[in-house]
């Protein structure tokens, strides 16, 4: 089976660091997502890690250990429109297909 | 322009009748996806589809059922015997081939049954 926990909300202030910690259980592990997803809307593409180590993307980085199997998102300079859900969801194998396990999401709010 | 389309945006339907949803990608994608999204939940696997005419049941398949005749189509039949159908309702497509390696998301259909 697949476990991934993350927490459940986190608030931050308008120009600093967060960093939103997941880690998972899962069968054949085949990469890790992280997903942003404000409210009524559909889940947008942030950041993909396979390998262990840092991946940067602009105020945005993810970070991926599989042998501890615990990745974490990084969001620097924090904006008002950061405020979304954040969904870590990891690639494994579904009846021997590839297929994606989301956790249930960490709500950031950020404050002026 | 390539995306994902999801219609209507919300749904009401009486208890008892089935509803039928549609995605549709113009991406040229093989596999499709449906999820489901109650409140404070993360997305949940209903069924997916790797090709044409196949698809394969996720965590969460009773009570509804898909058909893939096309590629670019891969409606989601929510049935009556699905005992709470009141969700956030998300198709997904991605290219198997190769990267990028992400699902891309429709805009979701919200479905509330009285």
């Amino acid at each position: 089976g697949q476990n991934i926990d993350q927490p459940t909300e986190m608030t931050a202030t308008e120009g600093a660091i967060v960093q939103i910690n997941c880690t998972y259980q899962t069968s054949g592990f085949n990469g890790l997502f992280w997903y942003q997803q404000h409210a009524g809307e559909a889940p947008t593409f942030l950041s993909y890690n396979v390998l262990d180590g840092l991946e940067e993307k602009g105020r945005f980085s993810s970070f991926l250990s599989r042998s501890k199997g615990y990745s974490y998102l990084l969001l620097k300079e924090l904006q008002m429109k950061d405020s979304a859900s954040y969904l870590c969801a990891v690639r494994g194998l579904h009846s021997g297909y590839s297929t994606l396990t989301f956790g249930k999401g960490t709500m950031l709010l950020v404050s002026p | 322009d390539g995306g994902i389309t999801q219609s209507p945006k919300y749904l009401f339907r009486k208890e008892g009748q089935n509803v039928t949803l549609s995605c549709e990608q113009n991406l040229n994608h093989d596999a499709m996806y449906w999820y489901r999204q109650d409140p404070g939940q993360g997305l949940r696997l209903i069924y997916y589809s790797q090709i044409v005419n196949d698809f394969q049941k996720g965590d969460i398949a009773e009570g509804y059922s898909v058909s893939r005749e096309k590629k670019e189509s891969f409606p989601l039949t929510v049935t009556s015997a699905q005992k709470n159908p009141t969700a956030f309702y998300l198709c997904a497509s991605r290219n198997r081939q190769g990267p990028p390696y992400e699902q891309y998301f429709g805009p979701g259909t919200r479905l509330t049954v009285t």
